[in-house]
This record gives structure tokens, sequence and C-alpha cells, in this order.
């Protein structure tokens, strides 16, 4: 089955404490990009990667860091978490940056920051 | 200003309606255009993209007017299951994706 994993689904931090959220994609897609979803703000992209080895910041990257070693992962880091990265966070793929592709996206990581 | 705007409802319909969204952006070199559904806390899934000679898709018709730079999304009877979160979605592309969401109109489907 096509799809977009993220793990973990759910985490309850502390500020400061390193974490990683995971995502994998088993479509063979080179685009790959990660969001942060508040009431009110809608979907706004952290970072995103057009291929192995390139990545580059979205609209919000300040506190995250991503990387893209291999073409189906693109885990994104979060080296001292802070309350105001307590959001939605999805993971999501597309086979090519531009044009009419379609976005797939994870289930989602809901992350609560005390 | 949001680089794409839409009414965040809530609509309340009953089921056999027609409902109409409208959605605003607000960069004129904007180059494609979508709609997605978002369920209760679940992800974003492509409901149709958006062509410039407007499109249908069942119940489901798009359009766009880029000259007055707005997109709009009507259902026609309506269904219990149309209950979602509309988003209005916009790619900037610029060499990259750049995807601007709208923050979306929740629509509910009464019985």
């Amino acid at each position: 089955e096509a799809q977009v994993t993220q793990n973990p689904r759910y985490l309850i931090t502390v500020t400061g404490k390193k974490l990683t959220v995971t995502c994998s994609q088993n479509m063979n897609h080179e685009y790959m990009s990660w969001y942060r979803q508040d009431p009110g703000l809608g979907l706004r992209q952290i970072y995103y990667s057009m291929n192995v080895e390139a990545t580059d910041k979205g609209d919000v990257p300040e506190g995250y860091k991503v990387s893209r070693k291999e073409k189906r992962n693109f885990p994104l880091i979060l080296e001292s978490p802070s309350p105001n990265q307590t959001s939605l966070y999805f993971c999501a793929s597309s086979k090519l940056a531009g044009g009419q592709e379609t976005q797939y996206f994870g289930p989602g990581t809901r992350l609560l920051v005390l | 200003r949001k680089e794409v705007e839409q009414d965040p409802g809530p609509f309340n319909v009953p089921e056999g309606a027609t409902v109409a969204f409208n959605c605003t952006y607000s960069n004129s070199a904007s180059q494609s255009f979508f709609w997605y559904r978002q369920d209760c806390r679940k992800e974003p899934k492509l409901l149709m993209s958006v062509y410039s000679s407007g499109n249908e898709d069942g119940r489901f018709t798009a359009q766009l007017n880029r000259a007055s730079q707005y997109i709009s999304l009507l259902i026609r009877d309506s269904k219990l299951s149309d209950s979602a979160t509309y988003l209005c979605v916009v790619n900037l592309y610029t060499g990259a994706n750049n995807l601007f969401f709208g923050t979306g109109t929740r629509l509910t489907v009464i019985p």
C-alpha cells in the first residue's frame, strides 16, 4: 500500500529535550516536506527536500532541522524543543515538485512540549 | 495579509443541499490550485485540482478565476460523509513547491 508513515503519532516532552519525528514514504517520491498545523494559521511549511541531500527552509524553519540521506526518509529534528513548538506536524511527499502534483500526507504527529 | 484566505465557517447544511466555498489568494503568480479535504484529526487528502477552465468530479465542481484571484468549490446534493474541513491550497511554484494553505472551511451536513 502506497503511504507516508510518521512516528511517533503522539509525543509529550519537556522543554529542551531533543526529539526526532521520523517520516518515511514507499512511493519513490523525490519531493518531501514537513508542515505544522496550528488553529487559525493553517498548515505552514517548515522544511522541504527536492531529493537526497537537497533540503531547504520553508516558511517557519526556526527551531527545526531535517536531513535527507535516503530517498524514502525525511526526519524532523527538534534540537531543543520549546512550548511554542507544540503543534500538529505532517510530513508530505509528492513525485515531483510543481505542477499539479498531489501531496500525500502522513497521519500526523501531535506534539506537546511542556 | 495571508496568502490564501477562506471563510472558516462553520457551514451547517441539510442533506441534499448545495453549498459553495470561496477562497482568495494574494499572489497573481500562483501557478496551481487545489482543494484538499481534512477530516477531524486526520491528514489532508486531495479532493481535486482546480483548472483554469473549471472542472467537475461527480458532485463537486471547482472553478478558478485568475483575474479576480479566487477559487471556488461547489458541492451538490450534500451527503453526511461530506462533513469535513475543506482546505484551499495554492502553489506559488518557485523552483520548489511553495504551497500555501488556507485555514480551511468547516462543513457539517445535518441529517
